[in-house]
């Protein structure tokens, strides 16, 4: 059984910080990596997909990165901003693509 | 090209009694999955239909079951409702096929509460 798990729970860091966000799977047999932004009392923003075959995905000050072997992934946020305060979950996708297993989320808050 | 729309946006029920949330699919797409996200916890897999067939089940109880119409929009039912059913429920709409779905979009969930 796939288990995803996100450190820090929580983080609070001044306007301007670079940033990184850890997510951890146990089953190294995944389809995709992906991340999604969810703002309070709102559905999910997809942000990143990794594909299994990518180390890597960039999108403006964001940068995600797959590790499979290891069982990782990151999310860099490069210049962090007040709007950027938000949960950000990461999502393993089994390889029928038909299930995403999610871990419990970063709350992450910047301080202007 | 429409999103994946949810209705009701929120709804109160009492303990034991049954709700039907709904769905519709973003255009063009065949799959919708339901995802339960408890406060404070990440979206957890309820089950997933394709093409008006259950096409993978989490681990949640016989009370939680769903439908897909042949527009491809889909409803969840909880019967006997409890406490812990409080949550927001999360569909995500996603074409290709049964044995490999691609990217899932999902709908801005519905909160429900029971009292």
């Amino acid at each position: 059984k796939q288990e995803v798990t996100q450190i820090p729970a929580a983080l609070s860091v001044p306007e301007g910080e670079n940033l990184v966000l850890n997510c951890s799977f146990t089953d190294s047999a995944i389809y995709n990596l992906q991340w999604f932004r969810q703002d309070p009392g709102k559905g999910l923003t997809s942000l990143l997909l990794i594909q299994s075959s990518q180390r890597e995905q960039t999108s403006g000050r964001l940068n995600a990165s797959l590790d499979k072997s290891s069982g990782r992934s990151t999310l860099y946020i490069a210049a962090s901003q007040p709007g950027d305060s938000a949960t950000y979950l990461c999502a393993a996708i089994n390889n029928a693509g038909n299930m995403l297993t999610f871990g419990g989320g970063t709350r992450l808050m910047v301080k202007p | 090209e429409t999103g994946v729309t949810q209705s009701p946006t929120h709804l109160i029920k009492t303990r034991g009694q049954q709700v039907t949330l709904r769905c519709s699919s973003q255009s063009g797409h065949n799959t919708v999955s339901w995802y339960q996200q408890a406060l404070g916890q990440g979206p957890q897999f309820i089950f997933q239909y394709y093409r008006e067939e259950e096409n993978g089940r989490g681990n949640f109880p016989p009370r939680f079951s769903g439908l897909q119409f042949p527009n491809y929009s889909s409803e969840l039912n909880v019967n006997a409702l409890e406490l812990d059913d409080s949550a927001l429920y999360l569909c995500a709409s996603s074409g290709g096929t049964r044995g490999r779905q691609e990217t899932q979009y999902f709908g801005p969930g519905t909160r429900l509460l029971v009292l």
